[in-house]
């Protein structure tokens, strides 16, 4: 089945700092990428949708200046915590799916970056 | 406005009994649901769509618009069914997925 990956699978950063995480998918072309945060024993949170060429969009009450989000080809997408503080600490996962406008279409989820901001 | 709700946490149940995973959903249009699964240090992964009508793994599900729900069953559950199951809608935004809660379910021996 397809893959995606995501780099890097732990960081820890000091507050203030800008973290970037990437997503890639490694054997086929995604038209559209998507961002989730999850906290521990919660659900997924859809944070942004990402599509190739254009501007990423937000969910509502997700700052976009914070979340900076880049899809600079069909199998790259990343994600820029910018000033992280350590309430932005959390699990971040991506996924990845070629839309064709098919039934069929697969949502492709990477393993997950967590992120600790001191 | 769309939502999914899985009223269960927790669910525990001994290997060879039948479980079910419940999923209720709130959404004005047609929507697809799907289950996804997330087996320990595993990522998340499709288990079926309603869209589909398919067993996997010896699980089905049935979308009942009347009710509104999509429940996860399994006649026997195995041990190996031990995970992280989420139900999920896809409605007006092709792609986008909006998430239940997750129910974990422990199969005992």
């Amino acid at each position: 089945g397809a893959v995606v990956s995501q780099h890097p699978s732990r960081v820890i950063c000091k507050s203030g700092t800008s973290v970037k995480i990437e997503c890639r998918s490694l054997d086929f072309q995604a038209t559209t990428m998507f961002w989730y945060r999850q906290f521990p024993k919660q659900s997924l949170m859809l944070m942004a949708t990402s599509n190739e060429g254009s501007k990423a969009t937000y969910e509502q009450g997700v700052e976009k200046d914070k979340f900076l989000i880049n899809h600079a080809s069909l199998t790259l997408s990343t994600l820029t915590v910018t000033s992280a503080h350590p309430e932005d600490s959390s699990f971040y996962i991506c996924s990845a799916v070629l839309l064709t406008g098919s039934s069929t279409d697969t949502q492709y989820f990477g393993p997950g970056t967590r992120l600790t901001v001191l | 406005a769309q939502r999914v709700t899985q009223p269960e946490k927790l669910l525990s149940v001994f290997k060879g009994a039948p479980v079910e995973l419940k999923c209720n959903y709130s959404y004005s249009g047609s929507p697809e649901l799907f289950w996804y699964v997330q087996y320990s240090r595993q990522r998340l992964q499709l288990l079926l769509r309603h869209i589909s009508r398919e067993s996997i793994k010896g699980f089905t599900a049935d979308l009942n618009k009347g009710e509104t729900s999509f429940h996860l069953k399994k006649p026997f559950a195995q041990e190996e069914d031990s995970a992280m199951y989420y139900c999920a809608l896809s409605g007006t935004s092709y792609g986008k997925l909006t998430f239940g809660q997750g129910t974990i379910l422990t199969v005992h021996p």
